[in-house]
């Protein structure tokens, strides 16, 4: 199964900055998922990141507020930007290996103030 | 579109009591349907998922999980709680082939607590 290294675990950031979180998986994977779970809630979908192509966003999600890249088969990145508080949350990359099954980062988590 | 309910936010239960955590789920053709659980501060396990064949998915630590088409649910079953069973269960939905999205939408999660 794959292995996905998620960076930063953690971080505390002033509103109005940027954070980019950036995912590494041990193996080439076409997609790669992008996951936020606000305090006490559910895992939501933000967008899937396919290598070489624009990623697509659920709906509620905008690339001016979440860009993705996805330079190749092993790494993606999200940047949360223009953050405030209403941002504060976990996020989550996860990619989809064999016979369906799904390995998941360790999570960011994310306080703004 | 795809989605999951998880029409119950917390049950509990008595340790040594059997344990049932619903999830019914919409997608169009065959799903595929997971169960995950989140203990406090720490990332998803995987417990347990249902691609085809028997009806009665066996996953860890004792789970199971039923499949059942006509009602479109996929139930988390335990014969015997432990204090230790309690966590935030999410169960989850993939729209199966011939989709090839792989998009994994999840229920808003049960938080089960169990009792000495």
């Amino acid at each position: 199964s794959a292995v996905i290294s998620q960076k930063p675990s953690r971080d505390i950031c002033q509103r109005g900055t940027s954070l980019t979180i950036q995912c590494q998986v041990d193996s080439q994977v076409t997609m790669m998922f992008w996951y936020r779970q606000q305090p006490g809630q559910s895992l939501t979908l933000i967008a899937t990141a396919n290598q070489g192509s624009e990623a697509t966003y659920e709906s509620g999600f905008v690339i001016d507020k979440f860009p993705i890249s996805r330079p190749n088969l092993t790494f993606s990145t999200l940047t949360v930007s223009n953050m405030s508080p209403e941002d504060s949350s976990i996020y989550l990359c996860s990619v989809e290996i064999s016979v369906y099954g799904y390995t998941f980062g360790s999570g960011t988590r994310l306080t703004v103030v | 579109a795809q989605s999951v309910a998880q029409p119950e936010d917390q049950v509990n239960v008595a340790e040594g009591n059997p344990l049932t955590v619903k999830c019914t789920y919409s997608v169009s053709g065959n799903p595929y349907l997971f169960w995950y659980v989140q203990y406090p501060n720490r990332g998803l396990q995987f417990l347990l998922k249902y691609i085809t064949g028997d009806n009665l998915v066996k996953g860890s630590y004792g789970f199971e999980a039923e499949f059942n088409k006509s009602q479109t649910s996929f139930h988390l079953k335990k014969p015997s709680a432990l204090v230790s069973d309690s966590a935030l269960y999410f169960c989850a939905v993939r729209q199966g082939l011939p989709s090839n999205t792989g998009k994994l939408i999840f229920g808003q999660g049960t938080t089960l607590q169990v009792k000495p």
